[in-house]
């Protein structure tokens, strides 16, 4: 199946500066979604983003789907970024054993400090 | 428009014993999908069901069942508890407005099940 790599595992910050995360997987897939774990353990919809780039306030991502990467940046961050951020994707060429499957990344631990 | 709930929150069971869970999706969702996510293993497919039938499902035991009602609402069960099903489950929705087409999933806040 379909294998979804994502980096760094962990990344410490200062309040303030600005990261990069990255997702990367190993076949083609038909839908990309970027999700922040809240710590009571909620996936908040961060990006569905199966290609191209959007913005959302001091987040942005990017999926290059035919180099089969995706990047999270956050700008300015604030210690309610902290948390867990998974990618989680559909393989596109899986079929029928697609119908309704994410696969997820192990996620990103994310901590910033005030 | 309401998010998806999933009830109960929080269980403690013990054993041997069984347990259900239960999902209620985004109104006008007709697709509902479950996962279990564990400290070792992350978050690991379970199944996937439209309109009330079974489309996929993951590689866990036969243990674990679900089942899809008329409304769209979705139910897990898992029989003869194990320690090891001690976990997160987590239920998500979709539109999938054609058949086999994949749409945005938006999920539950989740069944914290402790197994004793």
């Amino acid at each position: 199946g379909i294998q979804v790599e994502q980096s760094p595992p962990d990344l410490i910050l200062q309040e303030g500066a600005n990261s990069t995360l990255r997702c990367n997987f190993s076949d083609s897939v038909n839908n990309l979604q970027w999700f922040h774990q809240n710590p009571w353990g909620q996936l908040i919809n961060l990006f569905y983003i199966p290609s191209g780039t959007k913005q959302n306030g001091r987040l942005s991502a990017t999926t290059v789907a035919t180099e089969r990467y995706s990047l999270l940046y956050i700008s300015s961050s604030q210690t309610t970024d902290s948390g867990v951020y998974f990618c989680a994707v559909v393989d596109l060429n899986a079929g029928g054993t697609s119908y309704g499957k994410l696969t997820f990344g192990q996620g990103t631990i994310l901590t910033v400090h005030p | 428009k309401a998010g998806v709930t999933q009830t109960p929150r929080y269980l403690i069971k013990t054993r041997g014993q069984q347990v259900t869970l239960s999902c209620s999706p985004i109104s006008g969702h007709r697709s509902v999908s479950w996962y279990q996510q564990t400290p070792g293993q992350g978050l690991q497919f379970l199944f996937e069901y439209f309109s009330e039938t079974q489309r996929n499902k993951g590689n866990f035991p036969g243990r674990f069942s679900g089942r899809q009602f008329s409304n769209s609402r979705s139910e897990m069960n898992v029989s003869t508890l194990e320690l090891g099903d001690s976990a997160l489950y987590l239920c998500a929705s979709s539109l999938d407005l054609r058949r086999g087409a994949y749409n945005e999933q938006f999920f539950g806040p989740g069944t914290r099940l402790t197994v004793l």
